[in-house]
C-alpha cells in the first residue's frame, strides 16, 4: 500500500524552528515529485513547497527564505525545515505526491504546527 | 499572482446536480485538478486534468474546463458528498501551484 505519514508538528514560539518529516512507504521519494501543502484553521489549502525528482525546488512567496524542503534517500523521507516561524504559519501541514497524468494522488493525514507564545 | 475564484458555498438537494465553478484568467488553457476534503481528513483527488476521474471515484463526478471557467459537476448528489471542494492549477510561469479558495457543498 502506498502511504505517506507526517510527523514533527507541535507548539513552537514565534521566531522558532521546526522540522517536519513525511515518511513514505510503497513509493520512493527520490523518484517522486513531492510537495507540502498547508491549511490554517478554518481556511483553505495553500501550496507551500515542491521538490522535483531532479532536485529542483519551489517555494511559495510566503515561506521563501524561511522554509527548506529536502529528502533523505536512505530512509525514504521528505522533510520541511521551518525557520523564523510566524503566527500565520499555524496550520496542518500535509505532504503529497504528484504523479504525472494523475495529479496529487497520495496525501498524508497531516501534522499540526501551532505557532504561539 | 494567479487567482482562482470559487463560490464559498453551494447547496443542493439529494439526487440533484451540483455544479462548482472555478474562475481564472484563461483557465481553459491550463489543466485543472479538483480535490474533495471532508472534515478532519486529508484532501482526495476527484478529477485530474480537467475531466479525468481517478480509480475509485464515482462516475457521478465529472469536470469541464473552457475559457475563464472550470466546472466540477456532481450528479445524483448523495449526503456523503458533503465536503469542501478545491480546484488547483499549475503556473508554468514560475512552477507554483495555486488552489482556489474552496467551496463547501451542503446537501
Amino acid at each position: 500500500e502506498v502511504q505517506l505519514v507526517e510527523s514533527g508538528g507541535g507548539l513552537v514560539q514565534p521566531g522558532g524552528s521546526r522540522r517536519l518529516s513525511c515518511a513514505a512507504s510503497g513509493l520512493t521519494v527520490t523518484n517522486s515529485y513531492m510537495t507540502w501543502v498547508r491549511q490554517s484553521p478554518g481556511k483553505g489549502l495553500e501550496w507551500v513547497s515542491t521538490l522535483h525528482s531532479e532536485e529542483t525546488t519551489r517555494y511559495a512567496d510566503s515561506v521563501r527564505g524561511r522554509f527548506t524542503i529536502s529528502r533523505h534517500n536512505s530512509n525514504n523521507t521528505l522533510y520541511l525545515q521551518m525557520n523564523s516561524l510566524k503566527l500565520e504559519d499555524t496550520a496542518v501541514y500535509y505532504c503529497a505526491r504528484w504523479k504525472a497524468g494523475s495529479g496529487f494522488d497520495i496525501w498524508g493525514p497531516g501534522t499540526l504546527v501551532t505557532v504561539s507564545s | 499572482s494567479y487567482v482562482l475564484t470559487q463560490p464559498p458555498s453551494v447547496s443542493v438537494a439529494p439526487g440533484k446536480t451540483a455544479r462548482i465553478t472555478c474562475g481564472g484568467s484563461d483557465i481553459g488553457s491550463d489543466s485543472v485538478h479538483w480535490y474533495q476534503q471532508k472534515p478532519g481528513q486529508a484532501p482526495v483527488l476527484v478529477i485530474s486534468y480537467d475531466s479525468d476521474r481517478p480509480s475509485g471515484i464515482p462516475e457521478r463526478f465529472s469536470g469541464s474546463n473552457s475559457g475563464n471557467t472550470a466546472t466540477l459537476t456532481i450528479s445524483r448528489v448523495e449526503v456523503g458528498d458533503e465536503a469542501d471542494y478545491y480546484c488547483q492549477v499549475w503556473q508554468s510561469s514560475n512552477g507554483h501551484w495555486v488552489f482556489g479558495g474552496g467551496t463547501k457543498v451542503a446537501v
